[in-house]
């Protein structure tokens, strides 16, 4: 089973901050099959980005995944209001399809 | 638009059955692209995928090795839903237990339909 680990577990930031977000796997996560997903309280996760870098259909342009292997990223260019949420990466290269653990991003 | 709404029980007591339903509107449980998949959510466990059953020319079924022996995921084609069915549950079990679609892009690993989740308590 491959183990993902999110840092920081918490990250407090101001609207307009740029926001940065690690995933690292416990082995390599094969054909970068690797996503991000938001959740809101009181809310089913939504997928944000897939194969580490492709944005979900309507999801704004300031999100975006990087990393390959073993290390992955998701990087929140400039934060909205709406942005403070926790995040999840989740790998689905190999079942069973691992979730980590999740950062909360709050407001400063 | 892909929409999936879940039913069952609150409450379950130790040592017996937990069973949730997931009723699929906008799409087909015999897709054969999609696969039809259950997760759950607890402080202690975080998100925690347990399994899923789709069809390619004939049914599959993929559980997490953590509930195995004790999960069955089950289509019912003619109500055009999915079950899930865990026994012999411990208060460790308390969770809120999403279903979910994998589809997207053709993916049947991307999850991107989800239930409204159900929180399911187990206690005597």
């Amino acid at each position: 089973e491959i183990v993902l680990t999110q840092s920081p577990d918490t990250l407090s930031l101001s609207p307009g901050e740029r926001a940065t977000l690690s995933c690292r796997a416990s082995q390599s996560v094969s054909s970068t099959y690797l996503a991000w997903y938001q959740q809101k309280p009181g809310q089913a996760p939504r997928l944000l980005i897939y194969g580490a870098s492709s944005r979900a259909t309507g999801i704004p342009d300031r999100f975006s995944g990087s990393g390959s292997g073993t290390d992955f990223t998701l990087t929140i260019s400039r934060l909205e209001p709406e942005d403070f949420a926790v995040y999840f990466c989740q790998q689905y290269g190999s079942s069973p399809y691992t979730f980590g653990q999740g950062t909360k991003l709050e407001i400063k | 638009q892909v929409q999936l709404q879940q039913s069952g029980p609150g409450l379950v007591k130790p040592s017996q059955t937990l069973s949730l339903t997931c009723a699929i509107s906008g799409d087909s449980v015999s897709s054969n692209s999609a696969a039809w998949n259950w997760i759950r959510q607890s402080p202690s466990r975080g998100l925690e995928w347990l399994g899923r059953t789709y069809y390619r020319s004939k049914w599959y079924n993929d559980y997490a090795a953590s509930v195995k022996s004790r999960i069955t995921i089950n289509p019912d084609t003619s109500k055009n839903q999915f079950s899930l069915q865990l026994n012999s549950v411990t208060p460790e079990d308390t969770a809120v237990y999403y279903c979910a679609r994998g589809g997207y892009g053709g993916n049947s690993r991307l999850f991107d339909y989800w239930g409204q989740g159900t929180l399911v308590t187990v206690s005597s």
